[in-house]
């Protein structure tokens, strides 16, 4: 089945310590991101990768790091994670820009 | 920062009726332009897509672009109950490295039975 899988899914954590988002996709697709949404503001790009070893920013990456090492895995990573990164993460992929296919997306709660 | 505004809604119409939904855009170099449905709890889904100038229609859904306007919109016709979502509307714009994607806040819908 084609699919995007996030893990966790959900994640309580504290202010400082790091952690890392998984983003795995079995499309073979280039093209991969990842979102935030939060109520008012809508979804919001934090990272792209047009393909492996490529990534840009997106609109809101302060705070994140992302590495596209292989074609189906994009992680996020959050090295000193605070309250205001407190939000529901999605993951998309596609193989041309646009036509996306989002993972289930990932709540963090960041105390 | 390029923009993408939806009236945030929610708009109300009644089953059988033809929801109208709208976005605008500010980056007149945007090409392509798309619609993602998203139900509550759930993630985005797409469901239409269009790069040219006129109307698109799948089933119920037809999609308008006017470009000289930067405008672009959704007609649901025929509106069901299970049409209720947040309809997101995306455009791409160009960036230093390549194309980025920006989404619009969202219009909800409330089809009324």
């Amino acid at each position: 089945e084609a699919q995007v899988t996030q893990n966790p899914r959900y994640l309580i954590t504290v202010t400082g310590k790091k952690l890392t988002v998984t983003c795995s996709q079995n499309m073979n697709h280039e093209y991969m991101s990842w979102y935030r949404q939060d109520p008012g503001l809508g979804l919001r790009q934090i990272y792209y990768s047009m393909n492996v070893e490529v990534t840009d920013k997106g609109d809101v990456p302060e705070g994140y790091k992302v590495s596209r090492k292989e074609k189906r895995n994009f992680p996020l990573i959050l090295e000193s994670p605070s309250p205001n990164q407190t939000s529901l993460y999605f993951c998309a992929s596609s193989k041309t820009l646009g036509v996306q296919y989002f993972g289930p997306g990932t709540r963090l709660l960041v105390l | 920062q390029k923009e993408v505004e939806q009236n945030s809604g929610p708009l109300s119409v009644p089953e059988g009726a033809i929801a109208s939904l709208n976005c605008t855009y500010s980056d007149r170099g945007s090409q392509s332009f798309f619609w993602y449905r998203q139900y509550s709890g759930k993630s985005p889904e797409l469901i239409m897509f269009i790069y040219s100038n006129g109307d698109k229609e799948d089933g119920r859904f037809t999609a308008q672009l006017n470009k000289a306007s930067q405008y672009v919109s959704l007609l649901i016709r025929d509106s069901q109950p299970s049409d209720s979502a947040t309809y997101l509307c995306a455009v791409t714009s160009n960036s230093n490295s390549g194309y980025a994607l920006n989404f619009g806040k969202g219009t909800s819908l409330l089809v009324t039975p």
